[in-house]
């Protein structure tokens, strides 16, 4: 059974800071991974995903995640945070037969001014 | 968020009552899916779909099951409400081939 680990419950950064939110998968073959982002009661976003190529993947709002196969790693970063990228951050991973979502248990980001 | 909406957006029910919840889609996706977020547990799958009269389990399916007679619509009932399925509950379509999957505003269900 695939699974995905967000070893932190939450972040803490200072505006202008770079950030890292960890995201740990086990799956077997290849991954298809997930960012999503979530705010005060909102529904889920989704910020940016690895399906295979570039081991660096660009996505929404200055995101970027970097995919290693031989740490099963999928970070999600951000050169420099900003106050309104507080929120709740999941990684997930797909599950090739059903094509539905494993996540992880999420990632508060504070960011302080 | 990608044609998708959730009624309704809120209930409060008692316990041993049947909720039933609507998704609807505007995208003509194949794939639905029903999942509940609860703290420290992330979202968690329930059920899905992969067609029109065709779904299958989650991992957390018990007291849940659902229903789709066409493509716009799954939908998710409780059949005797308990405690424990207070939760919010999203509605996602997408996943064929290498596409995104994308998540309706979301349900607060509180059962008393």
């Amino acid at each position: 059974a695939q699974s995905v680990a967000q070893p932190e419950d939450q972040v803490n950064v200072a505006e202008g800071n770079p950030l890292t939110v960890k995201c740990t998968y086990s799956v077997s073959g290849n991954p298809y991974l997930f960012w999503y982002v979530q705010y005060p009661n909102r529904g889920l976003q989704f910020l940016l995903k690895y399906i295979t190529g570039d081991n660096l993947v660009k996505g929404s709002y200055g995101f970027e995640a970097e995919f290693n196969k031989s740490q099963t790693s999928f970070h999600l970063k951000k050169p420099s945070a900003l106050v309104s990228d507080s929120a709740l951050y999941f990684c997930a991973v797909r599950d090739t037969g059903r094509r539905a979502l494993t996540f992880g248990s999420g990632t508060r980001l504070q960011v302080q001014p | 968020d990608a044609g998708i909406t959730q009624s309704p957006r809120h209930k409060v029910t008692e316990t041993g009552t049947p909720v039933t919840l609507r998704c609807h889609q505007t995208e003509n996706h194949r794939y639905m899916y029903w999942y509940r977020q609860d703290p420290g547990h992330g979202l968690r799958l329930i059920h899905y779909s992969y067609g029109v009269k065709d779904t299958d389990k989650g991992e957390v399916s018990d007291g849940y099951s659902v229903s789709r007679s066409k493509t716009e619509d799954f939908l998710l009932t409780l059949e005797s409400a308990t405690s424990s399925q207070t939760s919010v509950y999203f509605c996602a379509i997408g996943g064929r081939g290498d596409e995104t999957q994308y998540f309706g505003p979301g349900t607060r269900l509180l059962v008393l």
